[in-house]
């Protein structure tokens, strides 16, 4: 099976500092994804990328930004953290669009 | 802009009712369609998708989706729910392209009581 590993299962970080959240998954996937998900808003989109050192930004990208130097991770970077950028985050991977593994997330809490 | 749209956002069935989400999605070209489901604490499992063929798509624990093209809907439903469906579901839709992404609804909360 498709393994997609988040470094962190819980962070906390002070309002301003950068931010690093990893992802690496072991299936050699062209696509992976980081989505935020806040309740009763579903799972949005931040950014994407469908090969080495390419993104593409999602629906909510402003305050973040990413990193896919390798095909297999794909790293979130917060510039400078916020409050209102606490929340569950998921990365995820997918071969062709036709499967996708989600990993299992990391809350982040911002003070 | 893809966009999906969950009608329910909290659904309270008691056990054996039957169950019916509605999803609607808004997209201009072949889309992909896909459930998942999210028991509390547990993260993202995909419940079925549908590409193409046969509309009436059939995933497990018994659930199934029809897809309606001209209502640009993909509803799920299960004959009779369980506590053990108490849970969080999630409708996306991607379009076929390559380069694109998942986009998800908002999510309709089941709670099943027994």
């Amino acid at each position: 099976d498709v393994k997609v590993t988040q470094s962190s299962r819980y962070l906390v970080k002070r309002t301003g500092e950068k931010v690093f959240l990893e992802c690496v998954q072991d299936m050699d996937h062209e696509n992976m994804f980081w989505y935020r998900q806040d309740p009763g808003l579903g799972l949005r989109l931040i950014y994407f990328s469908y090969d080495v050192k390419m993104k593409e930004k999602g629906d909510i990208p402003e305050g973040y930004s990413v990193s896919r130097e390798k095909k297999e991770r794909f790293s979130l970077i917060l510039e400078s953290a916020s409050t209102n950028q606490t929340s569950m985050y998921l990365c995820a991977s997918s071969f062709e669009g036709r499967d996708y593994t989600f990993g299992s997330g990391t809350r982040l809490t911002v003070v | 802009a893809q966009s999906v749209s969950q009608h329910n956002h909290h659904v309270i069935l008691s056990e054996a009712a039957s169950l019916e989400l509605g999803c609607n999605y808004s997209y201009g070209g072949t889309v992909n369609l896909f459930w998942y489901v999210q028991y509390p604490g547990q993260h993202l499992q995909l419940l079925l998708k549908y590409f193409s063929g046969d509309p009436l798509v059939k995933g497990i624990k018994g659930f199934e989706a029809e897809f309606i093209k001209s209502k640009f809907s993909f509803n799920l439903r299960k004959p009779s729910v369980q506590w053990s469906d108490t849970a969080e579901y999630f409708c996306a839709v991607k379009g076929n392209q390559a380069g694109t992404a998942l986009i998800f609804g908002k999510g309709t909360t089941l709670s099943v009581s027994s």
